[in-house]
């Protein structure tokens, strides 16, 4: 398998913009998790799923953040508008189990000027 | 809400040198895990522990699960300069499975 797929990698965007990033979970994995890295906050947990259905987005930091799971093998976050506060990693993790190893993705680097 | 700390925030330590990282939980966790994380890397899972007062060893490295299941701790023994990373302790609250990560500790290995 080829692990947690997560594209763009890098993204560049200016304030105001919309941003759309992509994760494939690994093949039979049931939990899908969204987190975000910045060095002021650390690694934050901001939604995750189960059998494509959001079950805590409490960590979704406001209105402009939105996440879907369309399909077992593709999910979106999406951020609009963009602000330069969002500028961070943007990880995406599968899970066999709820509480269980979690497989996380390369990352997208994101910077909104 | 659950907060999960580390400490120390930044260890730096001669290669050879023993590193310890300690986790501490505001609730009783179900389970604790460890993860490390390569400068520029992502996240990789180390262990879990699950049991009261459980112990476990990978080589040089030493995971201890606190009695009271609120504090872990991970032991490196002679660091080496692949020890280099970030090390992040989670776990999911008792009674709810949100996970939390907790603030991770930099460790640096000077050769």
């Amino acid at each position: 398998d080829a692990g947690v797929i997560q594209s763009p990698r890098h993204e560049v965007t200016e304030m105001g913009q919309e941003v759309t990033l992509r994760c494939k979970p690994i093949s039979g994995h049931d939990y899908l998790f969204w987190y975000r890295q910045t060095m002021m906050r650390g690694l934050e947990l901001l939604i995750y799923f189960n059998n494509n259905v959001p079950i805590d987005d409490s960590g979704m930091p406001e209105d402009r953040f939105s996440a879907k799971m369309p399909n077992a093998s593709f999910s979106t976050l999406k951020i609009q508008p963009s602000e330069p506060r969002d500028s961070a990693v943007y990880f995406c993790a599968s899970s066999l189990t709820e509480t269980g190893e979690q497989f996380f993705g390369p990352g997208t680097r994101l910077t909104v000027l | 809400g659950q907060q999960v700390m580390q400490i120390p925030q930044y260890q730096h330590v001669q290669e050879g040198e023993d590193f310890t990282t300690y986790c501490n939980s505001s609730t009783t966790l179900s389970n604790i895990q460890w993860y490390k994380q390569r400068p520029g890397g992502h996240p990789v899972f180390l262990i879990q522990l699950v049991k009261s007062g459980e112990v476990k060893k990978q080589k040089r490295l030493t995971f201890q699960f606190g009695e009271a299941k609120k504090n872990s701790s991970l032991h490196i023994t002679a660091t080496q300069t692949t020890d280099v990373g970030t090390y992040f302790c989670a776990g999911p609250q008792n009674n709810f499975n949100k996970f939390y990560f907790g603030s991770g500790t930099k460790l640096n290995v000077k050769p």
